[in-house]
Order: C-alpha cells, then sequence, then structure tokens
C-alpha cells in the first residue's frame, strides 16, 4: 500500500521563477492538501483539492495555485519567485468519506530560491 | 483570525518519565484535534488525535486530553524512551477543512 509520494525531493530557483511541485495520495484517497513548512514552524495550510476543484484556501496570495487530476493526484504551482517561498512543501491526503479528518503526509519537497 | 498556541517549544525529560504539551485554540467551531510527530528530516507523522465529541483518548504510552470549553488539549507521553526526541505538532480543524498547526514543541529524552 503506497504512502503519500512527492516529487521532487529538492528543488533551487532563481527569484521571479515559476515552479511545479507534485503529489500523489495514498491509495485509497480522494483528497489532497498543501502546506508550506518554514525552517522551526508549524506547516501553514495552502489550499485544499478534492474533486479536481479548490475547496478551501488558506492566506496565501494567488501566486500560489494548484491542480488536481481525475487519478487525484495534485500539483503545487507557484510564480514570480520571492525569497520568502523558500521552505519545505508537504502535501498531505485523506478520505473524503467518513469525514475526511484523517491527514498522511508526504515526505515533502525542500524549495530553495536565491 | 484562526490562531493555535503551543507550549513548551523546547522539552527535556529524563528517560521513563512522562511529558505533556499543551495547545490552545481560537476557533470554538473546531471539532478535530491531530497530534503530529515529526522527526529530523521527515515528515510529519500522526501519532493521535481527538474529535470533540470526545474528553480522553489513549493509545499505549501516547494520551490526548480535550477541554472544549477552555479550548485547550494536551499531549500526554509516558515512560518516554530516547526515540520519542522530535518535534510535536497539535493542529486544529478549523472551518470545514482547514487545518491550523502550533508552532512546535522540541522534545528532548535524554537518557
Amino acid at each position: 500500500d503506497a504512502g503519500v509520494t512527492q516529487s521532487p525531493t529538492h528543488l533551487i530557483k532563481t527569484r521571479g521563477q515559476q515552479v511545479t511541485l507534485r503529489c500523489s495520495p495514498k491509495s485509497g484517497h480522494d483528497t489532497v492538501s498543501w502546506y508550506q513548512q518554514a525552517l522551526g514552524q508549524g506547516p501553514q495550510f495552502i489550499f485544499q483539492y478534492y474533486e479536481e476543484e479548490e475547496r478551501q484556501r488558506g492566506n496565501f496570495p494567488d501566486r500560489f495555485s494548484g491542480h488536481q487530476f481525475p487519478n487525484y493526484s495534485s500539483e503545487l504551482n507557484v510564480n514570480a519567485l520571492l525569497l520568502g517561498d523558500s521552505a519545505l512543501y508537504l502535501c498531505a491526503s485523506s478520505r473524503a468519506s467518513g469525514g475526511g479528518d484523517t491527514q498522511y503526509f508526504g515526505p515533502g519537497t525542500r524549495l530553495t530560491v536565491l | 483570525g484562526e490562531n493555535v498556541e503551543q507550549h513548551p517549544s523546547t522539552l527535556s525529560v529524563q528517560e521513563g518519565d512522562s511529558a505533556v504539551i499543551k495547545c490552545t485554540y481560537s476557533d470554538s467551531a473546531s471539532n478535530y484535534f491531530p497530534w503530529y510527530k515529526q522527526e529530523l528530516g521527515k515528515r510529519p507523522q500522526l501519532i493521535i488525535d481527538i474529535r470533540s465529541n470526545v474528553g480522553e483518548k489513549k493509545d499505549q504510552r501516547i494520551a490526548v486530553t480535550l477541554n472544549k470549553t477552555a479550548k485547550h488539549f494536551s499531549l500526554h507521553i509516558t515512560e518516554t524512551q530516547p526515540e520519542d526526541s522530535a518535534v510535536y505538532f497539535c493542529a486544529a480543524r478549523s472551518g470545514t477543512y482547514k487545518y491550523i498547526f502550533g508552532t512546535g514543541t522540541r522534545l528532548k529524552v535524554l537518557a
């Protein structure tokens, strides 16, 4: 039973560039949430995708966008990168039926913006 | 806005002693409270969770208590072991799908 996977593991970009991060949910899960974790901080909710639509968003600018595919995998896109976007980006999957409470995290993508 | 405060930020205990981490949330509509353990360089791992219709939940050496009136919940680890050393995060589900995390507690278990 595959857990949550993310790619790439690490990424280095320069200011102003764009980046796409990918997430495959745990088998049987249909909901994907994305989080940004700065060094020494707790994860911050970016948004959640279900049925290929964004259904809730945290306090992040429109530079952060996402997508969910029919196979439930998801992408996080960040445009016009800023130095402050350097962080660990985590995705978490859950199953909408039965309350959809329990989230399982992927290993994360470490993004460094120079 | 919604907020979760977590204390202490660091905690050192002797092996075999108990550790307690406390969180307070601001959104009275929050109804689900998970706890995650994150080891250095690894993903957060769910260790226990509690829903708002329950006051306490226990799983072997780990327990969580919830006081809805005071809007706080706590993680209790008994008989701590060196492998319990990690950063622990509490979280509260605020609104329907949004999870708010605390700032983390670095637990160090001294052998």
